[in-house]
């Protein structure tokens, strides 16, 4: 696609639900991101994914939170038993050797947890 | 850790004229990319600049242009003949040549007054 595109645009889910956001990147970039931005602690990595190699989890706040890239495009955020806190924007990025590594990033989804 | 700090959370500038945001980072590597990023009310993270550590020219992209001072380890943004569509929170971030996560500052709010 032209850009990197993120559904849902908004969620409202309650307090213990799990939810699932999806991050489609530009076509044909192999790196991707997530990032979280919140009021308290403004932009935060999450987790990267470059082509097959092993994701770098290392931003990820808790157990509750794993992601998938399936197929080296599409990626799927997942959060279990969400909690207040979990509030925030969700970011995703998207990058390639081509473009010199410079993150591109969709619009984000606003996850607000009741 | 590196860091990056942007010590004005918010700036004005009336329409047309000139307005700067500081950034500076801190940072043990020597090869690295600066980035200035903007995000209208949309949620939208657009690239607006981006420096390359080993490069001694000052980044420039139409309106917007850098003062990278290496060795202070600083990073401005200028943005000249300031129009209302300028109007967004705008963020300094640094990733080490190397590495993979964008590591940002805290955000600049800019309001252009007509």
């Amino acid at each position: 696609g032209a850009g990197v595109s993120q559904s849902p645009s908004n969620k409202v889910t309650e307090k213990g639900k799990d939810v699932e956001l999806r991050c489609d990147p530009i076509s044909g970039h192999t790196a991707l991101y997530w990032y979280r931005q919140s009021l308290g602690q403004g932009l935060e990595f999450l987790i990267y994914f470059q082509g097959n190699s092993a994701p770098d989890k290392s931003g990820l706040p808790s157990d509750r939170f794993s992601a998938e890239r399936t197929g080296g495009s599409v990626s799927t955020l997942t959060i279990q038993r969400t909690q207040q806190e979990d509030s925030a924007v969700y970011l995703c990025a998207s990058s390639s050797r081509q473009a010199g590594e410079t993150q591109y990033f969709g619009p984000g989804t606003r996850l607000l947890v009741l | 850790a590196q860091t990056v700090t942007q010590s004005q959370p918010e700036m004005s500038v009336q329409e047309a004229e000139t307005v700067t945001l500081s950034c500076t980072y801190d940072t043990s590597e020597s090869d690295y990319y600066l980035f200035w990023y903007k995000q209208p009310p949309s949620r939208q993270m657009i690239l607006v600049i981006r420096q390359e550590a080993y490069k001694q020219q000052n980044a420039t992209e139409n309106r917007f242009s850098v003062n990278f001072q290496k060795a202070a380890k600083s990073f401005s943004l200028k943005i000249s003949d300031s129009q209302l569509g300028d109007a967004a929170m705008y963020f300094c971030a640094y990733r080490p040549r190397y590495g993979n996560k964008l590591v940002f500052g805290a955000g600049t709010i800019l309001r252009v007054k007509s």
